[in-house]
């Protein structure tokens, strides 16, 4: 199963843009790279998803390498709001696993700084 | 729509009481999930269903059981519970297909004394 490595934590100035690294070195061609926030202890948040393509949402933006080794989602205008933990999951094939596996790290803690 | 509902929200147990928690969602997904974390730590897999009458275990399924007898429920079981079982238990729903996104309910806090 490929698994993810993030920063613990990291901080940002209210307004700046937040970007999040995420290496997933294992990843195989088939597999998805997710995106999830959790603020508090309320249930995970769908972010944003792509496979070898950026993505753009309304929420954020995701830059995926061109050997899929890595991404970094892009919280463009970080709010106050945005202070969570993200994680980066890489969701494994049902043909492997038998169900879509979603594997979750320990995230990283963004702090938003007024 | 409701999405994805959990109950209860908290409970506590003694150690060797049984309880189940219900998941219930109404988006007519096919796969269910229930995941448990424990804190400064992500999510884990304890045991899953990809349509109804089906489920399967995940990384973490001892000491649990499950049974999704209808679309819509997915329950977790806890036979005989122990303080490591002590957790906050989320469920999550996704529909069938390529890209489903992941959808989590508000999650049950559980404390085993």
């Amino acid at each position: 199963d490929a698994k993810t490595t993030q920063p613990p934590s990291m901080d940002c100035a209210e307004g700046r843009a937040a970007n999040l690294p995420c290496n997933h070195s294992t990843i195989s061609g088939n597999e998805y790279v997710y995106w999830y926030r959790q603020i508090h202890s309320q249930g995970p948040q769908y972010i944003i998803h792509g496979l070898k393509n950026n993505e753009t949402n309304e929420m954020a933006s995701l830059i995926i390498t061109e050997d899929r080794k890595s991404s970094t989602l892009i919280l463009p205008h970080a709010t106050l709001r945005d202070t969570a933990v993200y994680y980066c999951i890489v969701r494994v094939d049902p043909s492997i696993s038998g169900t879509y596996k979603y594997i979750f790290g320990t995230g990283t803690r963004l702090k938003v700084l007024a | 729509n409701a999405g994805v509902t959990q109950t209860p929200k908290f409970r506590v147990l003694k150690t060797g009481q049984s309880m189940t928690l219900l998941c219930a969602q109404d988006m007519n997904h096919e796969y269910m999930y229930w995941y448990r974390q424990d804190p400064g730590m992500g999510l884990r897999l304890i045991h899953y269903s990809v349509g109804e009458g089906t489920t399967a275990k995940g990384e973490v399924p001892d000491g649990y059981n499950v049974s999704r007898l209808k679309k819509q429920n997915f329950l977790l079981g806890l036979e005989s519970a122990a303080p490591s079982q002590t957790s906050v238990y989320f469920c999550a729903s996704h529909a069938r297909g390529v890209t489903g996104e992941l959808f989590f309910g508000e999650g049950s806090r559980l404390t085993v004394l």
